[in-house]
């Protein structure tokens, strides 16, 4: 079946710092893809979504490209802030509308 | 986009008791979706809530532990029955925009601790 695959956390990162968090999927056909955040005390909003092959999401600094060659969606941001520590979820919309959720990784920015 | 109020945001109840939680949607949905998300975890689906017909519960949840209403296309309740320490958890709303791709939107959960 459907399923996203994210790295573990948390993630602990000084302020300036290069993020990645890694992202992969398993699906049939052309899921597409998201990147949800959680910050402390709130509920999830989407981020940033790519809906074909080669798409880049884009978001308040934060960017994730559609590989289909390698099944992946990593989340990257050139320089996090501390204003930038919450939970993200990696996503898939499959075919039949139904949204398929990774465990979720934890960011930890220090100043 | 849709706006999601819930409430409580927040509660701590006595084990054995229950809690009915309130989603409000600034639109009207067919679908409203029922989610847990426990300590540290990822989101399980608890129900999908459609209005004028019976909740439709994946494997793991019953109706008699989690009731849902859903009296109009605006308005969602989910009661958490005879509740237990492993119950503890944050409890979301959710509607969804179906077309080209799926798009969630949340309310702020309720963060539920049972002692």
């Amino acid at each position: 079946g459907n399923s996203v695959t994210q790295m573990e956390g948390p993630v602990t990162l000084s302020e300036e710092a290069f993020l990645t968090i890694n992202c992969t999927y398993t699906a049939t056909g052309y899921p597409s893809l998201f990147w949800y955040v959680q910050y402390p005390g709130e509920g999830l909003q989407l981020l940033l979504k790519a809906t074909k092959a080669d798409d880049k999401g884009s978001n308040k600094g934060f960017e994730a490209t559609y590989r289909k060659e390698t099944t992946s969606f990593h989340l990257e941001k050139g320089s996090v802030q501390v204003s930038d520590s919450a939970v993200y979820f990696c996503a898939l919309s499959d075919s039949n509308y139904q949204l398929i959720w990774g465990a979720g990784t934890k960011l930890i920015i220090k100043p | 986009s849709a706006v999601i109020s819930q409430k409580p945001s927040r509660d701590i109840c006595q084990r054995g008791t229950s809690l009915t939680i309130q989603c409000q949607v600034d639109s009207q949905v067919t679908m409203m979706f029922w989610y847990r998300q426990q300590p540290g975890q990822s989101l399980t689906l608890i129900a999908t809530a459609n209005q004028g017909s019976e909740a439709t519960y994946e494997s793991g949840f019953v109706i008699d532990k989690f009731p849902i209403s859903r009296p109009n296309l605006t308005f969602s309740t989910l009661t958490v029955s005879n509740m237990s320490p492993e119950d503890s958890s944050i409890y979301l709303c959710s509607v969804e925009n179906r077309g080209l791709y799926t798009e969630a939107f949340f309310g702020q959960g309720t963060r539920l601790t049972v002692v």
